[in-house]
């Protein structure tokens, strides 16, 4: 069965600030995809990013950067530079791939973490 | 990008009726959906998967006699909560999957008094 774990329930920090969202997975499957999604208090998840279990690449997408490591099965996410803007909910998702390659299944979504960023 | 729609984004409702949600993929065909709900505070459960023209796969401990769901076309998935009660107040969401993407609906909220 497939299980993802945020430890963080909420995390509270002042603008400017770095901040790491933890994410621990577990699967069977040598083929999954990892996800990471923001639900402002609007209640619509805005989508992040993917990542495929054979791309380990780390990723920066302007304040936004991701580390992949399967040896530990982690998918990390950290925002340089906090912004007001940035206090939402963020979640962690994993899925598996299914046959044929075309679709990317059920997700699988941990327990989120409140980031709030004060001024 | 890709557009899910969900209607109504809210509703309120008495307990002991029945409430239909809908999910649209606006400008694509989605041959499979998901269904999920959010309780307050908590992370989103995965319902069901629902296949268009056949039945609906649902998780272990979802009630398919409760939560109806029809997929009738390749652009709408339903989801119906009969006989609602206050403990099915909560967030709905549904996904849509097009080859290699899936978007998300913006949610309905759904109170049950």
């Amino acid at each position: 069965a497939q299980k993802v774990t945020q430890a963080q329930t909420e995390i509270s920090v002042v603008e400017k600030e770095d901040v790491t969202l933890d994410c621990v997975y577990e699967t069977r499957d040598t083929t999954y995809y990892l996800f990471w999604y923001k639900q402002p208090p609007s209640g619509e998840l805005v989508f992040l990013i993917r990542r495929n279990s054979f791309d380990e690449q780390n990723e920066i997408s302007g304040r936004y950067s991701w580390n992949f490591q399967k040896s530990t099965s982690s998918f990390n996410f950290t925002i340089t530079a906090s912004q007001v803007v940035d206090s939402a909910v963020y979640f962690c998702a994993l899925s598996e791939a299914q046959a044929g390659g075309t679709s990317y299944g059920k997700l699988t979504f941990g327990q989120g973490t409140i980031l709030t960023v004060h001024p | 990008g890709a557009v899910v729609s969900q209607h109504p984004s809210r509703v309120i409702c008495k307990s002991g009726t029945s409430v239909k949600i809908e999910c649209r993929s606006l400008d694509f065909q989605a041959t499979t959906m998901f269904w999920y709900r959010q309780f307050p505070k908590k992370s989103l459960m995965l319902m069901a998967t629902s296949n268009e023209g056949s039945k609906a796969t649902y998780e272990q401990g979802v009630e398919k006699d409760k939560f109806l769901i029809n997929h009738a076309s390749l652009t709408l998935s339903t989801l119906t909560v009969t006989s609602a009660h206050p403990e099915d107040s909560s967030f709905y969401i549904c996904s849509a999957e097009r080859v290699n993407e899936q978007f998300f609906g913006p949610g309905t909220r759904l109170t049950v008094l």
